[in-house]
């Protein structure tokens, strides 16, 4: 699975939009972009994942670049409760009797301030 | 539709000693993945059951096991405890028949080793 790349933080003001950048510019043809996120000592959450072309879903929209090397979470008005740390995650689709793992860098600490 | 279960919440165990960790799986999910997620780390893989048999493996010494039952429950057991061992401990359950391999993870159990 190819490696990706977050900054370590950032800072979102409460109502406005958060824009998550990653890097993974070594993905092949057949991995996707998945997104978790995990709020202070929970387990991680599933957000969304894509291939290539944008999604978008109850809880944030995935932007990724035309030649795939890069990609953007976006919640669109972030609150709170959307303080967590984002982990942006490239793997190929699960294939029966693989092993289905999920490899995590240190993500990125999203804090939304009031 | 109940969600991945773990217990204990909380775990103080002293160097040497073994612990046992136990995980029940989403409703429907036959796979079953252990991570350990460190103070300021993401999770790292140990590995997955499935079918009661384990599929696939983190880099983690053999003290560490596993067992997954016929219900899919799962548990992590962990001999001759270090200080290093001291972590969260994540168990995320998914379907072998969902390609796109969503993983739900629990609340994770807390184990301090001192």
């Amino acid at each position: 699975d190819a490696k990706t790349t977050q900054p370590p933080s950032m800072d979102c003001a409460e109502g406005r939009a958060a824009n998550l950048p990653c890097n993974h510019s070594t993905i092949s043809g057949n991995e996707y972009v998945y997104w978790y996120r995990q709020i202070h000592s929970q387990g991680p959450q599933y957000i969304i994942h894509g291939l290539k072309n944008n999604e978008t879903n109850e809880m944030a929209s995935l932007i990724i670049t035309e030649d795939r090397k890069s990609s953007t979470l976006i919640l669109p008005h972030a609150t709170l409760r959307d303080t967590a740390v984002y982990y942006c995650i490239v793997r190929s689709l699960y294939l029966g009797g693989a092993t289905n793992k999920l490899i995590f860098g240190t993500g990125t600490l999203l804090a939304v301030q009031p | 539709e109940t969600g991945v279960t773990q217990s204990p919440t909380h775990l103080i165990k002293t160097r040497g000693q073994q612990v046992t960790l136990r995980c029940s799986s989403q409703s429907g999910h036959n796979t079953v993945s252990w991570y350990q997620q460190a103070l300021g780390q993401g999770p790292q893989f140990i590995f997955q059951y499935y079918r009661e048999e384990e599929n696939g493996r983190g880099n983690f010494p053999p003290r560490f096991s596993g067992l997954q039952f016929p219900n899919y429950s799962s548990e992590l057991n962990v001999n001759a405890l270090e200080l290093d061992d001291s972590a969260l401990y994540l168990c995320a359950s998914s379907s072998v028949r969902d390609s796109y391999n969503e993983q739900f993870f629990g609340p994770g159990t807390r184990l301090t080793v001192l």
